[in-house]
């Protein structure tokens, strides 16, 4: 079974200029959350799909930050324009829907954004 | 509101010594509590977990106490060996919130 799968996995983009980042969860995983690390810092939670609909999106730092889940499969985090403070590495994470062991989820291996 | 604190790294060692990692929380109710390790190169994966107070989580040889008494949650090996090093990761999971809070990450190198 493939696991989490994200790309880029590294992206070095100028400040003012987008970036997608795409994420491919587990298939069958109805739960997809987004989460960031920033400067060798805890790992913050940034939004969260049930399936296709954003079920929590408190994480989301402003409105620079765009989330999808297209159809409920994959989904991309688009950072337009991206800022010097953007910087990081940004997670994904899929679990079956009400898993009977909440709170494991399956992480990929991240995509480094660096903002120059 | 809920969040994870954790001892700073790095912390190093040298093959064989023993190895304890510490992690308090805050949380009001009744979170489970988790470890997750993120080794070179790869994602963050899960190593252990107590799911309500006084449960042992282990895994791999490493250990961790849900203490709700003093909320916390430390991770121990007896015995830490070249392959373990890698970065720790406490964290918290409340059924209200359905996500995971994170704390800061500790890096652990252990030395031949």
């Amino acid at each position: 079974e493939a696991g989490v799968t994200q790309f880029p996995s590294h992206s070095v983009i100028e400040k003012g200029q987008t970036v997608t980042l795409r994420c491919d969860p587990i298939s069958g995983h109805d739960n997809l959350y987004w989460y960031r690390r920033v400067m060798g810092k805890e790992i913050k939670f940034l939004l969260h799909f049930v399936k296709e609909s954003k079920q929590d999106e408190s994480g989301m730092p402003n409105n620079r930050f765009l989330a999808e889940r297209t159809g409920g499969t994959y989904s991309t985090l688009k950072v337009q324009p991206a800022e010097l403070e953007d910087s990081g590495v940004y997670f994904c994470a899929s679990s079956p829907f009400r898993t009977g062991a909440t709170g494991e989820l399956f992480f990929g291996e991240g995509s480094r954004l660096t903002v120059l | 509101g809920n969040s994870v604190t954790q001892m700073e790294g790095p912390v190093t060692l040298s093959e064989e010594a023993f190895l304890t990692i510490n992690c308090t929380y805050t949380a009001t109710g009744y979170p489970s509590l988790f470890w997750y390790v993120q080794y070179p190169g790869e994602g963050l994966q899960l190593l252990l977990k107590a799911t309500k107070a006084d449960d042992k989580g282990s895994n791999k040889g490493f250990e961790a106490t849900y203490r709700k008494e003093t909320t916390s949650f430390h991770l121990e090996k007896g015995s830490v060996q070249v392959s373990d090093s890698a970065v720790y990761f406490c964290a918290l999971w409340m059924d209200s919130s359905y996500k995971l809070i994170f704390g800061s990450g500790t890096r652990l190198l252990v030395r031949p």
